[in-house]
């Protein structure tokens, strides 16, 4: 099956500070990668995802770069808010799985006000 | 228009006896997925249905089961329960097999 590792397992950073955070994956048979974002007690919430088809795509502060050569994608938030603070979880999907999503172990993403 | 809902939103239970927890989907959406959530870690993949067809299952033991019902709800089985079931249990719709959209979860103890 597919795996995912992401890194690192906790960030801090100043408000409006960038905040980067990367996954790697196994199965190059994988298409869709995308990245939810949980608050504590609360459902994790998807807030971009990108395709194997596209390289780079953005969303206000929140962009995701795909390397389908190196098997590796990440998020990119710039002008952090303390109201970004919560654990972000990578995922990907193989080819023809439809609903089944590899997670990564999760980033705890800290900005200080 | 609603998101997905998961009921009920805890539940305390002691170890060998049954659960069913119950998810229903966003409206249009006839995919649900469900994962399991250990403290700290991502969500772990359990079972997925389309179409109230089985079309994938984790990792997971035979005590745990699931079906999808002709609205598209979709109930979440776990039987003769051991205490590392302890869990947060989420369920995902979607429409197209791409965007997955969470439900808030069932915390489940199990004592």
């Amino acid at each position: 099956g597919e795996n995912v590792e992401q890194h690192p397992s906790t960030l801090s950073v100043q408000e409006g500070d960038s905040a980067v955070i990367k996954c790697t994956y196994s199965d190059s048979a994988s298409n869709y990668f995308p990245w939810y974002k949980q608050e504590l007690g609360k459902r994790p919430q998807l807030i971009i995802d990108i395709r194997s088809n596209v390289g780079e795509k953005k969303d206000q502060r929140i962009a995701v770069t795909l390397n389908k050569t190196a098997k590796h994608f990440s998020l990119h938030i710039t002008e952090t808010q303390p109201e970004d603070s919560a654990v972000y979880f990578c995922a990907a999907r193989r080819g023809s799985t439809l609903g089944r999503l590899y997670f990564g172990r999760g980033t705890q993403l800290t900005v200080w006000p | 228009d609603a998101g997905v809902t998961q009921s009920p939103t805890h539940l305390i239970k002691t170890r060998g006896q049954h659960v069913t927890l119950r998810c229903s989907p966003i409206s249009g959406h006839k995919s649900v997925s469900w994962y399991q959530q250990v403290l700290g870690q991502g969500p772990q993949f359990i079972f997925q249905y389309y179409e109230k067809e089985e079309r994938g299952r984790g990792n997971f033991p035979d005590r745990f089961s699931a079906r999808q019902f002709p609205n598209y709800s979709s109930e979440l089985n776990v039987n003769a329960l051991l205490l590392g079931d302890s869990a947060l249990y989420l369920c995902a719709s979607s429409f197209s097999g791409y965007e997955q959209y969470f439900g808030p979860g069932t915390r489940l103890t199990v004592t």
